[in-house]
């Protein structure tokens, strides 16, 4: 079976300090990978999304980078944190050409201080 | 491009009550529909889901959606809630056939009084 593994679960950072939150798939090849930002009493904002390797597509130009080193490797990246980017973080998978429901990982509760 | 709307942020509601959660879409082109639920500091489950035949479906513990064409609505409904059913609920639109990512609604918290 297919599972979503996504990590730091809680993270504090100070302002100005680099970021790196990992989310690795296992059980399935070549999936669409997404990094949502929930932030307090609104909704998921897509921030990335990737449809391979190396192909990262920007949903909102902000402080934050995606990468896809490997397959079922999706890495969200800050060069320098800034408070607005504390919120909650979910990394999510569907599978291209199933048109299936998207399975999301525990999130990631970052506060930038 | 597709949109949602959950009209509605927070509803309470008394448990043993009937509740709808409302949520609306905008597409040119045909849709798969879901609900999505979500637990305080955990991601999001899926509820249910609507890809083509019965407009009305049902999930496991106790919750159905109706897709309504004409209205472009896919609201969420129960007879009667839980406490274990407060949390938050998620609509989101896919476009069926080409598109690869889920367009959400805003969400509407659910809170179940006793």
């Amino acid at each position: 079976s297919q599972t979503i593994h996504q990590w730091p679960a809680t993270l504090v950072q100070p302002v100005g300090s680099p970021l790196s939150l990992e989310c690795t798939v296992e059980g399935t090849s070549n999936p669409n990978l997404y990094w949502y930002r929930q932030a307090a009493g609104r909704g998921l904002q897509l921030l990335f999304y990737s449809v391979g390797i190396g192909q990262i597509s920007s949903e909102v130009p902000q402080n934050l980078s995606a990468s896809r080193p490997q397959d079922r490797q999706f890495i969200l990246s800050s060069k320098k944190l800034l408070l607005s980017d504390s919120g909650f973080y979910l990394c999510a998978w569907t599978h291209d050409g199933v048109n299936t429901e998207a399975f999301f990982g525990q999130g990631t509760r970052l506060t930038v201080v | 491009a597709q949109s949602v709307t959950q009209l509605d942020s927070q509803v309470p509601v008394f448990e043993e009550a009937p509740v709808e959660l409302r949520c609306n879409y905008s597409s040119s082109v045909s849709v798969y529909l879901f609900w999505y639920v979500q637990y305080p500091n955990q991601g999001l489950q899926l509820l249910l889901k609507y890809l083509s035949g019965s407009t009305l479906v049902e999930s496991i513990n106790g919750f159905e959606a109706e897709f309504n064409k004409s209205q472009t609505s896919f609201h969420l409904r129960k007879p009667s809630v839980h406490i274990s059913d407060t949390a938050e609920y998620f609509c989101a639109v896919k476009a069926a056939g080409s598109a690869r990512q889920l367009t959400f609604g805003s969400g509407t918290q659910l809170t179940v009084l006793p």
